[in-house]
């Protein structure tokens, strides 16, 4: 089983719409959470960290369920400006080093 | 501020070549990493550094060495270069006050 799991998509959806991604992790001793976003050939850049009781930036709220070992993204009325790969991304181990999803690929359309 | 900086861009190598990735920050971090990042495999995790003169290895570090004599900056040398090492390479480093990780733009290698 791989580290971090998401659904690779792609996610097409019109502007306006709510999308929701999820991942799974393997590594229940993991110690925090994140979504990172990546626009095309450009670095990843953080989205928000994922916290315990659920957290809301805007129109993106994220959801950790740590019983589950589930993460969940949610965007709310979709703007083209979405478009990019989103990062499911923990950290955990003995370093604390970052597992990074491979992605999940969203196009918002006109 | 300039962040995360890495040169070149952009390289092109011929396989057995050997050349340095440069990777430099201002934020006075004291974690760095490399990663690689290829279609359909995500971001893999290839050296990093928790502090100046203290380097390990990550997920994939055969065909890389890393040294970090400054806290600024962390390069990373390929010694015999392969077309398997084709990929973009981001550098990062993280902001422990606030679990922040920083990438670099990245450099685009090619190994023919």
């Amino acid at each position: 089983r791989k580290e971090v799991e998401q659904d690779p998509g792609p996610f097409n959806v019109p502007e306006g719409a709510t999308v929701a991604f999820n991942c799974t992790y393997s590594n229940s001793a993991s110690q925090s959470f994140f979504w990172y976003r990546q626009d095309c050939r450009k670095e990843p850049k953080l989205l928000m960290s994922v916290y315990s009781s659920g957290n809301e930036d805007g129109r993106f709220t994220a959801q950790l369920n740590r019983a589950s070992q589930y993460i969940s993204l949610l965007i709310r009325d979709s703007k083209l400006s979405d478009s990019a790969t989103y990062l499911c991304v923990v950290r955990g181990g003995s370093q604390g080093n970052l597992i990074f999803g491979k992605g999940t690929k969203l196009s918002v359309k006109p | 501020n300039a962040g995360v900086t890495q040169t070149p861009k952009f390289q092109v190598l011929k396989t057995g070549q050997s050349m340095t990735l440069q990777c430099a920050q201002d934020m006075n971090h004291e974690y760095m990493s490399w990663y690689r990042q290829d279609p359909g495999m995500g971001l893999r995790l290839i050296h990093y550094s928790v502090g100046a003169g203290i380097t390990d290895q990550g997920e994939v570090p055969n065909g890389y060495n890393v040294s970090r004599s400054t806290t600024e900056d962390f390069p990373l040398r390929l010694l015999s270069a392969a077309p398997s090492q084709t990929s973009v390479y981001f550098c990062a480093s993280r902001d422990s006050s606030t679990d922040t990780q920083y990438f670099g733009p990245g450099t685009r290698l090619t190994v023919l």
